[in-house]
């Protein structure tokens, strides 16, 4: 099983900060990755797949990077609805994995 | 427009049993694998099983096996959750989410399903 582990767990920021969280796998890939944003009593909404491509209707201050083991979330200047909870997943090998996620709160 | 409704909360007793549902609709369900993530309380997401309605090929995550049973009906396009007993332990979120093929998408989600197991 691949796992990923995030970091920091918890990132306090102000709004226009830039924010840019990790993901780390235990195995090397390279394409199956995503990253996911949830809001309290919300389903996950897919922000970014396969390492750097982002979904439809995603704003451009989200992107995507990374290879092998580590992979990066940047929001390069923080809105007020973008202070919630982000997971990567890969697909990459069953069973498919989450992060444990990285809480971005507002300091 | 593609979506996936859910059946509703749910609760039960330790040992009952439970069947949740997901009702696709806007694309052609058979053309398209379909999976349940959970999500325990106040905690993050795994990824439980998958199914492929056109045959019935499931994956079903190895820390699950034997506790949950996946299956698909594609005459009424629905996907279906099911547990022949419960445990406290089984109290989550769930979600139904439909994965893209050969690539890590997954942009379509249920709105939950909050299964709560009490005595």
């Amino acid at each position: 099983e691949v796992v990923l582990t995030q970091s920091p767990a918890t990132l306090s920021l102000s709004p226009g900060e830039r924010a840019t969280l990790s993901c780390r796998a235990s195995q090397s890939f390279s394409t199956y990755l995503a990253w996911f944003q949830q809001k309290p009593g919300q389903a996950p909404r897919l922000l970014i797949y396969d390492v750097s491509n982002r979904a439809t209707g995603i704003p451009a201050r989200f992107s995507g990077s990374g290879s092998g083991t580590d992979f990066t979330l940047t929001i390069s200047s923080l809105e007020p609805e973008d202070f919630a909870v982000y997971y990567c997943l890969q697909r990459t090998s069953w069973p498919w994995t989450f992060g444990q996620g990285t809480r971005v709160e507002i300091k | 427009e593609v979506q996936l409704v859910q059946s509703g909360a749910e609760v039960r007793k330790p040992g009952e049993s439970l069947k949740i549902s997901c009702k696709a609709s806007g694309y052609t369900f058979a053309s398209y694998w379909i999976g349940w993530v959970r999500q325990l309380p106040g905690k993050g997401l795994e990824w439980m099983a998958i199914i492929n309605p056109h045959d019935s090929d499931t994956r079903i995550n190895p820390s699950l096996r034997g506790q949950v049973t996946i299956s698909a009906d594609k005459s009424i396009s629905t996907a279906y959750l099911q547990w022949s007993s419960l445990k406290t332990s089984d109290t989550a979120m769930y979600y139904c989410a439909r994965p893209e093929t050969n690539t890590a998408m997954a942009r379509y989600w249920g709105q939950g399903a909050l299964v709560t197991v009490s005595s």
